[in-house]
């Protein structure tokens, strides 16, 4: 089982629409969780940080994480085509190196 | 500010022949992270270097080698490259003691082995 498990997609939805990504994860010692946003031929870059269990928002981002179910979430809310990218998830348990989920590529159609 | 600047952006090599990636760090950030990205494996953690140590070693054959420069600066080399080492390679950087996990990547150096 991969420490980190996340539905690679594609996933395709209309402008407006609200959009829920996902990852699990097997290693109780997380601490910090991340989302990270991939646009083609770019590097990721930080989108949600969350320490610990709770829900963090952020304009029309949402990151959720349940630590209890080892699962975390990351919503879109009012979804726009600029929104179109791969999501990382991303985790540690602290000065150990990320691991990222494999991505989720999310297409949002005008 | 300057982001990270990772050179070569685009490179092609041959199976047996070696390469070097080049990584300049955010201007202030003393860690640096490599992180291989394939479409089957997704994002592979390297290595980390801080103030030219190695902190952290991900899990790759003695073929893929770094170090880090007492300006923060950053090298990757990959020896007797294989079909395999096909990847976008990429570079992080972070203000070591801030938010834990926080990285700042550049977009990456593209190698292709023919």
């Amino acid at each position: 089982q991969k420490e980190v498990e996340q539905d690679p997609g594609p996933l395709s939805v209309p402008e407006g629409a609200i959009v829920s990504l996902n990852c699990t994860y097997s290693n109780s010692a997380f601490q910090y969780f991340m989302w990270y946003r991939q646009y083609s031929r770019k590097g990721p870059e930080l989108l949600m940080y969350t320490y610990s269990s709770g829900n963090k928002e952020d304009g029309r981002f949402t990151a959720q994480v349940d630590k209890s179910s080892k699962y975390i979430s990351l919503f879109i809310r009012d979804s726009q085509p600029s929104d179109s990218a791969t999501y990382l998830c991303a985790m540690n348990s602290g000065n150990t190196p990320l691991v990222f989920g494999k991505g989720t590529r999310l297409s949002v159609i005008a | 500010k300057a982001g990270v600047t990772q050179t070569p952006r685009y490179l092609i090599k041959t199976r047996g022949q070696q390469v070097t990636l080049s990584c300049s760090p955010i201007s202030g950030h003393r860690s640096v992270s490599w992180y291989q990205q394939t479409p089957g494996q997704g994002l592979q953690f390297l290595f980390e270097y801080f103030s030219e140590t190695q902190r952290n070693k991900g899990n790759f054959p003695g073929r893929f080698s770094g170090r880090q420069f007492s300006n923060s600066r950053s090298e990757m080399n990959v020896s007797t490259l294989e079909l395999g080492d096909s990847a976008l390679y990429l570079c992080a950087s972070s203000p070591f003691g801030e938010r834990i996990g926080e990285l700042f990547f550049g977009e990456g150096s593209r190698l292709t082995v023919l």
